[in-house]
Parts: C-alpha cells; structure tokens; sequence
C-alpha cells in the first residue's frame, strides 16, 4: 500500500489554464504539506495543515489554494498557471508538525 | 534561505564508508538537524536526525560537532543503491510551528 500518493504523475497544460494535484495519506498523520522543488532541485516549502488548519504559508501567490477536505487529504489548485510555475510538486505528511516526514512520488507539472 | 552548506557533489567506491560533510553555522540552541536522500527523481526520503548527540539508525550515522556548526552524515557501507542526492536540513520554530529549511544538498555518486 503506498503511505502517501499523488495524482497526476505528470500534468502537461496550457498558460492561463486552472489545474488540480491531489495528495493522499494512509498514515493516520495530522500534518501534510505540499513543497515545490525547481529545475535547480531546491525544494521549497509552500504549505503546511495540522488537522485540516492551513498552519505554514510561505510567500506563494494566491493563484495556490489548497484545501484539506479532512487529515488523510490535501490538495493544490492553481489557477492561470504561468510557465514559472512548472515544477515537480510533491507532497509529504507527518504525524506532527516538522516531524520525520513521508513524501509522495511528486507531480511534474510542466506549463506551455 | 538555507542554513545549511554542503559540497554540490561527492564520489565514493562502492563497500566503502561514504562521509558527508555539512555546515550550518548559524544554527540555533533547539533547531534540530535532519537529513533526506532523493533517489533519482523520486520523492525525498528521511535518514536520520539529532539535536546535539551523535545518532545511528539502520541506513546511517550522524555525527554533530560540539559547537553544533557542522555535521557529518555516514554511510558506512555505500551500495550503489545509495547514489542519490543528500540533504543537510536545518529545522527551525516558525511561530508556534516548525518547518525544515531545504538547502541544494550533495550529489553522491556510489561507484563500483
């Protein structure tokens, strides 16, 4: 049973386009997070929920909304995607706030 | 930013001990150290932790500098499944939370 999936793996779109990754979790963990990791591997964190609750929110343009539905989800929305935006995003869990995290195997997003 | 500096790659022989290397002089009093391998273009994969004692578990060692501004991952029998890229994280109190602060991490390449 894989711990932490994502869907899609791969995500090939148009600029201006809205799109949607969801992450899952079977870990019985209360924190997930979403990282965005760039064409220089730096992997950066963009959102962290504790119990549903959005607790991290770096500078990300609101053009991301996540939402957590309940603690074994969390998903990111993009709206008018830019071509800066093309990335791998990945999604990781844990069972508290910093602690060992669990990745998934991570969306490559890639914006024409 | 990152708190932390390592070297962008490394090279090691297979069955050899692989040692490596980082710095994180401005680390704080109660920030912890984590490490993570990224295996190919996979989700990240947690190693190992400490605060100020060396540590071992079944995939490495972590040795901490007394100052605590340095830290040495080791690998003590490098397979060549251990090529990956390696990162030193520095995890920091962000309010009332925690977040670990990602630096490029070191290419190790584990050759036969």
């Amino acid at each position: 049973d894989t711990a932490v999936s994502q869907t899609p793996k791969y995500l090939v779109t148009q600029m201006g386009n809205d799109k949607s990754i969801k992450c899952e979790q079977n870990l019985g963990h209360d924190t997930m997070y979403w990282y965005k990791q760039d064409s220089k591997k730096f992997l950066k964190i963009m959102f962290s929920y504790n119990n549903k609750e959005l607790i991290i929110n770096e500078t990300v343009p609101n053009r991301f909304s996540p939402k957590s539905p309940d603690k074994a989800h969390l998903n990111l929305h993009i709206n008018s995607l830019e071509l800066g935006d093309s990335a791998v995003y990945f999604c990781a869990s844990s069972q508290a706030p910093g602690s060992q995290q669990y990745f998934g195997p991570g969306t490559r997003l890639t914006v024409t | 930013d990152a708190k932390t500096t390592q070297p962008p790659s490394m090279d090691c022989a297979e069955g050899r001990a692989a040692n490596l290397p980082c710095n994180h002089s401005t680390i704080s009093g109660n920030e912890y150290v984590y490490w993570y391998r990224q295996i190919h273009s996979q989700g990240p994969q947690y190693i190992i932790h400490g605060l100020k004692n060396n540590e071992t578990n079944e995939m490495a060692s972590l040795i901490i500098t007394e100052d605590r501004k340095s830290s040495t991952l080791i690998l003590p029998h490098a397979t060549l499944r251990d090529t990956a890229v390696y990162y030193c994280i520095v995890r920091v109190n962000a309010g009332n939370n925690r977040k670990l602060i990602w630096g490029l991490g070191t290419s190790l390449a584990v050759n036969p």
